[in-house]
């Protein structure tokens, strides 16, 4: 099954923008990740899905425009442009691997986005 | 509106077992677009998977975690339950109960976990 890895932090000032980033393991170049954002205190909340062609069908209810998704080789983008006091959460990547009765949901350690 | 909402001890002792419920209201357990799952975050960690489980009480385990987890379906209750077999201070999280489509529950054909609730701390100490 594939590791799914993200840079523990990340920061931006208010009206920036900012890049988060999600890298499979060798071997799962192919691979989609979903991202959640999870402000403080609250469940996660779904984002979009990134394949190795960009978002994949539609953004999660709410998200805004200045959400987008991007991909290259094993890395899964998240960018958020304009950002805003309420971007400030943790942002998770997670993967789907196999089917039936193999099937398993993997997520990577998280990046938690600071707003200056 | 959908609402999820974990209930349980907050407080287990190592190699006792953990137990939550996930009261579902707003809308019906039994469905045909979408099943059931449990995650949880270790302070200061990421999210982990614990497994999921269907109306028809179908269950998929982390193999990670196979050998002590059972999930199981009230329909009555509209509620599904999680419970963690000899718990270790690696089990303290906060456990997140949620919902995640299936075929119709998908949407442009993207599974994924659209309701959750609020989550619930579980500290493993004697």
């Amino acid at each position: 099954q594939p590791v799914l890895t993200q840079p523990p932090s990340a920061s931006a000032s208010l009206g920036a923008s900012v890049t988060l980033t999600c890298t499979l393991s060798s071997g799962y170049s192919n691979y989609a990740v979903d991202w959640y954002q999870q402000r403080p205190g609250k469940g996660p909340r779904f984002v979009m899905r990134v394949g190795a062609g960009g978002i994949v069908g539609s953004k999660g209810d709410g998200i805004p425009d200045r959400f987008s998704g991007l991909a290259s080789g094993l890395n899964r983008y998240l960018t958020i442009k304009n950002i805003q006091e309420e971007d400030e959460s943790d942002y998770h990547c997670g993967a789907e691997h196999g089917s039936g009765r193999n099937f398993v949901l993997v997520f990577g350690g998280g990046t938690k986005l600071t707003v200056l | 509106q959908l609402q999820l909402q974990e209930s349980g001890p907050g407080l287990v002792k190592p190699s006792e077992t953990l137990s939550l419920a996930c009261s579902v209201s707003g809308g019906s357990i039994t469905s045909n677009s979408y099943y059931w799952g449990w995650l949880r975050q270790p302070p200061g960690k990421g999210l982990e998977w614990i497994g999921s489980i269907f109306d028809s009480g179908s269950t998929y385990y982390n193999p990670s975690l196979k050998s002590r987890v059972t999930l199981s379906v009230d329909t009555s209750k509209n509620q599904f339950s999680l419970k963690v077999t000899s718990v270790t201070a690696a089990d303290t999280a906060v456990y997140y109960c949620a919902r995640r489509g299936i075929n119709w529950g998908c949407v442009d054909d993207v599974c994924y976990f659209d309701s959750w609730g609020q989550g619930t701390l579980v500290t493993v100490s004697s």
